[in-house]
């Protein structure tokens, strides 16, 4: 398969614990994108990377939430301390440079749930 | 900030039935527009997607989008619904550097 693959699938989680998940893109492209989606909502941005850097964060939900990707090609998603509010999908995708006509390609998620 | 609307958050339809499903957008500049679909239990898909050119953009499985700019509309219709058509719909408008969705509608076909 050679789509964006996201691990792990599902995550079940204590409240204050800290998760983090992996994001695989596509081989060419350079763009990596997480978005969160929760019951009955759309897809919400929260970060992206072209290549190694993260060129846009604000959108983070708090200072509990990061990213990283160390060598322009995998990404991590790191939520420290997790709330029952944290329980959500998450969502990566990633596109070729200059893609703002392109077409963004989507993992399944995970599903993060905290109890 | 860019927002994007869907009217319609559930549709159920009979098969053969035509399909139209709203979305309006705020923004003044140039826009990218996309409708993407999630079928049950996989991940989202581009159906269709208008960034110059006719507003009137075809896409797969027999959908449709036009492009309206003094409406801020970018409605996604077909003609005929199957049952494999059930699944999310969302609509998105490109930022800049990012995708903003609406909140999507659940489109179920009936037999």
């Amino acid at each position: 398969d050679t789509g964006v693959s996201q691990d792990p699938r599902h995550k079940i989680t204590k409240r204050g614990q800290n998760v983090t998940f992996r994001c695989d893109p596509i081989s060419e492209h350079n763009r990596l994108y997480w978005y969160r989606q929760t019951l009955g909502q759309g897809p919400e941005f929260l970060t992206y990377f072209q290549n190694e850097a993260q060129l846009e964060k604000s959108r983070l939900l708090s200072d509990r939430f990061s990213a990283e990707r160390p060598k322009g090609s995998f990404s991590t998603l790191e939520i420290q301390r997790t709330e029952q509010g944290d329980s959500a999908m998450y969502l990566c995708a990633s596109t070729k440079m200059g893609g703002s006509s392109t077409e963004a390609f989507f993992g399944q998620g995970t599903r993060l749930t905290v109890v | 900030a860019q927002s994007v609307s869907q009217h319609n958050h559930h549709v159920i339809l009979s098969e053969a039935a035509s399909l139209e499903l709203g979305c309006n957008y705020s923004y003044g500049g140039t826009v990218n527009l996309f409708w993407y679909v999630q079928y049950p239990g996989q991940h989202l898909q581009l159906l269709l997607k208008y960034f110059s050119g006719d507003p009137l953009v075809k896409g797969i499985k027999g959908f449709e989008a036009e492009f309206i700019k003094s409406k801020f509309s970018f409605n996604l219709r077909k003609p005929s619904v199957q049952w494999s058509d059930t699944a999310e719909y969302f609509c998105a408008v490109h930022s800049g550097y990012a995708l903003n969705f609406g909140k999507g509608t659940s489109l179920l076909v009936t037999p």
